[in-house]
């Protein structure tokens, strides 16, 4: 069956860094994308990677090894906004997005 | 970025009534849309993808009488929830994506709440 696991909650405090990993397996693999959703909101898209490496993106970067199933959402410069929940989905062989189940992510000051 | 619509935002009805929230792509066709449905605490749950012109394809366990969805054209559509009732309750979500770009990100709406009373 396909997949997705990451962890259910994580606290980091204001201005530090935070890593939230994403392990996957998938009927293939056609890139792997990072979203944030506050509470009562739609998701907002992060990051999107296909080839193995470090995509940075002002205070956001996400990596992918391909080889491991292994993925990592990184956060630096923590601010209280960025509380939310972090939604990683795999595209499989079909085009369709398989969906973890979301890490929340709460900002201690 | 695409941006999508949905309307309206919330609805509130009594069970046995019928709701229909559309979903828009503004400034982009949709040849496929998604439409999600989570509850509070909870991932998001596909519920259906239809591309334009073409019946939707249900996931396993979503019925397709009572969650009827049109997708009539490359901008618009539409999600009925039939006989709504307090379980139907939910946070209903929907994307789209165009394959003739070669993108593959989808793109949300902003959601719409259903309370059935």
């Amino acid at each position: 069956g396909q997949n997705i696991d990451q962890p259910t909650e994580m606290t980091a405090t204001e201005g530090a860094i935070v890593q939230i990993n994403c392990t996957y397996q998938t009927s293939g693999f056609n890139g792997l994308f990072w979203y944030q959703q506050h509470a009562g909101e739609a998701p907002t898209f992060l990051s999107y990677n296909v080839l193995d490496g470090l995509e940075e993106k002002g205070r956001f970067s996400s990596f992918l090894s391909r080889s491991k199933g292994y993925s990592y959402l990184l956060l630096k410069e923590l601010q209280m906004k960025d509380s939310a929940s972090y939604l990683c989905a795999v595209m499989d062989s079909n085009y369709q997005l398989i969906w973890g189940a979301g890490t929340k992510l709460i900002i201690k000051p | 970025g695409a941006v999508v619509s949905q309307h309206p935002s919330w609805v509130i009805c009594k069970s046995g009534t019928s709701v229909k929230i559309e979903c828009r792509s503004l400034d982009f066709q949709a040849t496929t849309m998604f439409w999600y449905r989570q509850f509070p605490k909870q991932s998001l749950m596909l519920m259906a993808t239809s591309n334009e012109g073409s019946k939707a394809t249900y996931e396993q366990g979503v019925e397709k009488d009572k969650f009827l969805i049109n997708h009539a054209s490359l901008t618009l559509s539409t999600l009925t929830v039939t006989s709504a009732h307090p379980e139907d309750s939910s946070f209903y979500i929907c994307s789209a994506r165009d394959w003739t770009s070669g993108i593959n990100e989808q793109f949300f709406g902003p959601g719409t709440r259903l309370t059935v009373l």
